[in-house]
């Protein structure tokens, strides 16, 4: 299988800490995207982090890359209850056209 | 842009009834992506089209899913005769290359399918 795996599988936290979330992965990637699923929805796109860059902010998310490592990190700063969903991270094939995903993250921010 | 719209949300079926699930992709967007999703095995890629055609089917589990996409505007999952182990949410899911700033994937809501 291609799919990678996220890190921890659950994390609770309490409102305003900081959550990180791991994702390891298999094969060479071109670039590295997460994404965020509430319960019952879609999948929603976050952040792409390409393989030639380490490191990517978007307003409260930080994400890092470690191509050595096939591993990559996202960060939430400053959580919110509303942040509470899955997160998943998605590696393209070797085409670059087709997306494996991981196990995901189950995330509890509690207020 | 509605976004990606599938159909039906919900559907309960009996085992050995044939079940047909529906996509309309983005406009403009040239991939198109069938995925699972279960408790046990995650998200898994089924099959992906690229301007209509079939390029990867590897991840369809058995003969009993077919996958087809007609036109730019509809695909359509089909699983004859399902069985209790195909019960999973199906996702349709859409892109547009982009060579510079990496392919995003826009999902739909999500087919949820319960054979008994």
């Amino acid at each position: 299988s291609q799919q990678g795996e996220e890190d921890p599988q659950a994390l609770s936290i309490q409102e305003g800490e900081n959550a990180t979330m791991n994702c390891s992965y298999k094969t060479s990637i071109n670039n590295l995207q997460w994404y965020r699923q509430n319960s019952g929805r879609g999948l929603v796109h976050l952040i792409l982090i390409r393989s030639n860059e380490r490191e990517k902010h978007s307003g409260r998310l930080r994400v890092t890359l470690d191509t050595s490592k096939k591993s990559s990190s996202l960060l939430i700063t400053a959580s919110r209850a509303a942040d509470t969903a899955s997160y998943f991270c998605a590696t393209d094939g070797v085409t670059g056209n087709q997306f494996y995903f991981g196990t995901g993250t189950s995330l509890t921010v509690i207020p | 842009d509605a976004g990606v719209i599938q159909s039906p949300r919900h559907e309960v079926t009996e085992m050995g009834q044939e079940v047909t699930l529906r996509c309309k992709p983005i406009s403009g967007h040239d991939y198109l992506f069938w995925y699972r999703q279960t408790m046990m095995r995650g998200l898994e890629l089924l099959i992906y089209f690229n301007n209509n055609v079939p390029i990867d089917d590897s991840g369809m589990p058995e003969d009993r899913f077919s996958a087809k996409m007609p036109n730019a505007s509809f695909s359509t999952l089909k699983i004859q005769p399902s069985e209790p182990r195909d019960s999973a949410v199906y996702f349709c899911a859409s892109s547009r290359r982009q060579v510079l700033t990496g392919n995003t994937i826009y999902f739909g809501e999500g087919s949820w399918l319960t054979v008994v």
